[in-house]
């Protein structure tokens, strides 16, 4: 079946640091690839997706490429903030191998603390 | 407001006593699914729903339920809860599943 690692957390970083969360993905069709995250307290709330490969996705400055190749979609942000500090999920669709139906597959999480 | 709603947010109950934990949504979203999410476990999900009177089991659907009657309305039923069922629980929605997910604040749940 389909499944998504993504790096252990947790992670610290200092303010204004670069930050790279590696994931990477098994799929046996063209999935579908997504970052969510979870600010403390609160629900899932999509980052950034990319639905082919060399799709590059961002938003709020995070940035993630669809790389068919080595089967990944690394988080990335060149400065981070201390509001940026949240729990970060990496996520894929696909069609289920031999079914109809569609999966959606998420990775463990991992957590960002970001200090001043 | 484009929105999932869930009832309760935080919940506390004994052994062996149903109890439902309601989700809505009011986009009009063909799929929805329940997710429970536990330290080192990460997100699994229970039970999703392609669309009214279509539900399908999740990677962990052991001791729930679910219903989908209305196209806004998921419910997940525990109808005899046991403490390994204690956990935060989300519900989401999607116009397709290939499709962003929208998710509601959350439910915690206390099994004694």
């Amino acid at each position: 079946g389909n499944s998504v690692t993504q790096m252990e957390g947790p992670v610290t970083l200092s303010e204004e640091a670069f930050l790279t969360i590696n994931c990477t993905y098994t799929a046996t069709g063209y999935p579908s690839l997504f970052w969510y995250v979870q600010y403390p307290g609160e629900g899932l709330q999509l980052l950034l997706k990319a639905t082919k490969a060399d799709d590059k996705g961002s938003n709020k400055g995070f940035e993630a490429t669809y790389r068919k190749e080595t089967t990944s979609f690394h988080l990335e942000k060149g400065s981070v903030q201390v509001s940026d500090s949240a729990v970060y999920f990496c996520a894929l669709s696909d069609r289920e191998s031999g079914a109809g139906s569609y999966q959606l597959t998420f990775g463990k999480g991992t957590k960002l603390s970001v200090i001043p | 407001e484009a929105q999932v709603t869930q009832n309760p947010r935080y919940l506390i109950t004994v052994t062996g006593k149903k109890l439902t934990v309601t989700c809505s949504q009011n986009m009009n979203h063909e799929y929805m699914s329940w997710y429970r999410q536990d330290p080192g476990l990460g997100l699994r999900q229970i039970y999703y729903s392609m669309n009214v009177e279509v539900t399908d089991k999740g990677d962990v659907p052991e001791g729930y339920k679910v219903s989908r009657k209305e196209k806004r309305n998921f419910p997940l039923i525990l109808e005899s809860p046991s403490p390994n069922q204690t956990s935060l629980y989300f519900c989401a929605s999607s116009l397709r599943l290939t499709h962003e997910q929208y998710f509601g604040p959350g439910t915690r749940l206390t099994v004694t």
